[in-house]
């Protein structure tokens, strides 16, 4: 089964960091691209960055870049997300997302990151 | 930043009738490859999102052909040609022509 598992989400303080997982199956992890997308519960979807199929540099939303690092391990099929000096504002479900070339056709089911003291 | 305008926000249906959504673009979406990342999204309640059309008109696998994807330009379309249940939720556009990558506000699609 093809399938996107995201995990490491909790509750924070802010200026505290946390690290989000994806592991990913049921597809060729390494020649894809990977995004992160967050939504704040009741509102809409945000692209906060992705990260190319071989890995190297990231590209990031204005709003995170400096203190958020996306990277992944094609060895274990899985795709990160390092969230440093976190804000309430980053308060969001975070989601996964596959691109072949120019769309995100394979989400996965989010992980909650709650940023508050 | 290309910003993504849809209209309605709000899409009350009677079941069995059309639909249509409509996606403004602040620039032009085609890319320097020549195609156009333009996507379609459909988010039931609960649930993330799932992808209905892609570059434009390309309907994903395992989508029903009720639904369809036009344009060009600055100016894209979603049509359901007959809405059932199951089509409620929240329906954004998105492009990925440029970074960073930006969705519509969403449209809300009801059963009357």
């Amino acid at each position: 089964e093809v399938l996107l598992l995201e995990s490491g989400g909790d509750l924070v303080q802010p200026g505290g960091s946390l690290r989000l997982s994806c592991a990913a199956s049921g597809f060729t992890f390494s020649s894809y691209a990977m995004n992160w997308v967050r939504q704040v519960p009741g509102k809409g979807l945000e692209w906060v960055s992705v990260i190319l199929a071989g890995g190297g540099g990231g590209t990031y939303a204005d709003s995170v870049r400096g203190r958020f690092t996306i990277s992944r391990d094609n060895s274990k099929d899985t795709l990160y997300l390092q969230m440093d000096n976190l804000r309430v504002e980053d308060t969001a479900l975070y989601y996964c997302a596959k691109e072949p070339v120019g769309y995100l056709d394979l989400w996965g089911r989010g992980t909650l990151v709650t940023v508050s003291s | 930043e290309i910003v993504m305008t849809q209209t309605p926000l709000s899409s009350p249906v009677t079941l069995g009738q059309p639909a249509s959504i409509s996606c403004r673009s602040s620039q032009g979406l085609v890319h320097s490859d020549g195609n156009t990342y333009l996507s379609w999204l459909h988010q039931r309640p609960g649930q993330p999102p799932r992808l209905l059309i892609y570059k434009v008109s390309n309907r994903f696998s395992g989508v029903p052909d009720r639904f369809s994807g036009s344009g060009a330009g600055t100016d894209f379309t979603l049509k359901i040609s007959r809405v059932e249940a199951e089509d409620v939720g929240v329906y954004y556009c998105m492009q990925a022509t440029q970074f960073p990558y930006t969705f519509g506000q969403g449209t809300k699609l009801e059963i009357k």
